[in-house]
């Protein structure tokens, strides 16, 4: 699966628009862009994921450029219990039974 | 929503001695995961599972590591053995297939302390 690169840390002010980069440069034609993240050691949370349109649910919005190269996870309106460590992780359309490799992540800090 | 349960939350053993964490994933999933993350780490692929058989494993699952799926709904990881380093959150995961559209589900984990 293709390496991300994530900034580790991000703050953001409670109430505003919270957009989280993601860098995946080597990423293939078959490779999906998934987000999930981890509040305070519980287990990884399922968010969003795309293979190269845009995709919006509940939670959040992600933005594919065009060449794939990298994304945005964009939470609307951010909450002090989005605190959290967000994970981009591309994989492989027919999996691969190894599931998610986790990176490091972005720690997202919400200010009230 | 339906969601994978982990039992117990939290779990203390002496070293050396056994432990089973248990799972129990999503009903209509096939594909079952193990995790772990020692404390400050990141999250590590341990194990996968389908068809009552292991597909893939990683280097830290060794032979003190088993996992059994027992019956119809649980799902077992067992350290035979228990080191200090083995101390960390384990979460379990499921996936009802290996096309890329579908997103593992996890559970909460259970925190295993060797003392």
């Amino acid at each position: 699966d293709a390496k991300t690169t994530q900034p580790t840390s991000m703050d953001c002010a409670e109430g505003r628009a919270a957009n989280l980069p993601c860098n995946h440069s080597t990423i293939s034609g078959n490779e999906y862009v998934y987000w999930y993240r981890q509040i305070h050691s519980q287990g990884p949370q399922y968010i969003i994921h795309g293979l190269k349109n845009n995709e919006t649910n509940e939670m959040a919005s992600l933005i594919i450029t065009e060449d794939r190269k990298s994304s945005t996870l964009i939470l609307p309106h951010a909450t002090l219990r989005d605190t959290a460590v967000y994970y981009c992780i591309v994989r492989v359309a027919g999996g691969g039974a190894d599931g998610l490799t986790f990176g490091k992540g972005t720690h997202l800090i919400i200010q009230p | 929503e339906p969601e994978v349960t982990q039992t117990p939350s939290h779990q203390v053993t002496q070293m050396g001695q056994e432990v089973i964490l248990r799972c129990v994933p999503i009903s209509n999933h096939l594909y079952f995961y193990w995790y772990r993350q020692i404390l400050g780490q990141k999250v590590e692929f341990l194990v996968s599972f389908y068809n009552n058989e292991i597909s893939e494993k990683s280097e830290i699952f060794d032979d003190q590591f088993s996992v059994e799926r027992p019956d119809g709904s649980n799902f077992t990881l067992k350290i035979r053995s228990t080191k200090l380093e083995d101390s960390a959150m384990y979460f379990c995961a499921s996936i009802s297939n290996r096309l890329g559209n579908s997103p593992l589900h996890f559970g909460n984990g259970t925190r295993l302390t060797v003392t």
